[in-house]
C-alpha cells in the first residue's frame, strides 16, 4: 500500500470553479501533514501546513481527520495561476517528508 | 528572499562515473537534505543531514552514494559509480532546525545517465 496516496487527475476546472482535492495516508505515525505545490520540472514549493483543526490562507482550505488518516485541500475561485501539482506530504517527525504523487490541475479560461 | 541554490542545472553521465551535485543551502538553516525525483514519478526522500552527519537515510540511498558538507556553505551529493536507474530530478532542501515544514527546496539538478 503507498504511504501517501492521491488521485493522480487531472481536474480540468473552469476558471472561478471550486476544487477539492484529497489523500490519505498509511503511516498512522505521521505527525505533520503539508500540502507542497509543484509546476513542471520545478521545486516543490510549500503552499500551506494541515492541521487538525483546519486552516484556510486566502483562497486554500487544508483539513486533517487522524481518525479516517485523510488530508483534503479545497482551492476556491480558481485562477489560471493554480494550474500545477498539487502534493500530498506526510512527516513522521524524522525530518524526512514522504510525498504522494500529486493531482494535476488544469483550470481552463 | 534567501533561496537554496544548486548547480549544475543539468548533468549529463556516462553509466559507471562518478558526479557530485552541489548544493547552497540557506545560510542560517542546519538539516540538509536530499530528495530526488524520477520523471513521472513521486519526489523521494534520500538522506538528512545535520552537525555534519547523517540523521536518516532511506533504503535508495546505499553506499553508491554519500554526502559532504566540505566547508561552510556546500552540501554535496556523490554518487560513485551511476546507473542508468539513477537518472531523476535532484533536489536538495534545508530548513531550520526541528522544523519540517520549513523544508525550502532547491531548483534541482537534472541527473542523465546515458
Amino acid at each position: 500500500r503507498k504511504e501517501v496516496e492521491q488521485d493522480p487527475g487531472p481536474f480540468n476546472v473552469p476558471e472561478g470553479a471550486t476544487v477539492a482535492f484529497n489523500c490519505t495516508y498509511s503511516n498512522s505515525a505521521s505527525q505533520s501533514f503539508f500540502w507542497y505545490r509543484q509546476d513542471c520540472r520545478k521545486e516543490p514549493k510549500l503552499l500551506m501546513s494541515v492541521y487538525s483543526s483546519g486552516n484556510e490562507d486566502g483562497r486554500f482550505t487544508a483539513q486533517l481527520n487522524r481518525a479516517s488518516q485523510y488530508i483534503s485541500l479545497l482551492i476556491r475561485d480558481s485562477k489560471l495561476s493554480d494550474s500545477a501539482t498539487y502534493l500530498c506530504v506526510a512527516d513522521t517527525g524524522r525530518r524526512a517528508l514522504t510525498f504522494g504523487s500529486g493531482t494535476r490541475l488544469q483550470v481552463q479560461p | 528572499e534567501p533561496e537554496v541554490t544548486q548547480t549544475p542545472s543539468h548533468q549529463v553521465t556516462q553509466m559507471g562515473q562518478e558526479v557530485i551535485l552541489r548544493c547552497v543551502p540557506i545560510s542560517n538553516h542546519l538539516y540538509f537534505y536530499w530528495y530526488r525525483q524520477i520523471l513521472g514519478q513521486k519526489v523521494e526522500f534520500l538522506v538528512s543531514f545535520y552537525n555534519n552527519e547523517i540523521s536518516e537515510k532511506s533504503e535508495i540511498f546505499d553506499d553508491q552514494f554519500s554526502v559532504e558538507r566540505p566547508d561552510g556553505s556546500n552540501f554535496t551529493l556523490k554518487i560513485r559509480s551511476t546507473k542508468l536507474e539513477d537518472s531523476a530530478m535532484y533536489f536538495c532542501a534545508s530548513s531550520v532546525a526541528g522544523r519540517t515544514d520549513t523544508q525550502y527546496f532547491g531548483p534541482g539538478t537534472r541527473l542523465t545517465v546515458l
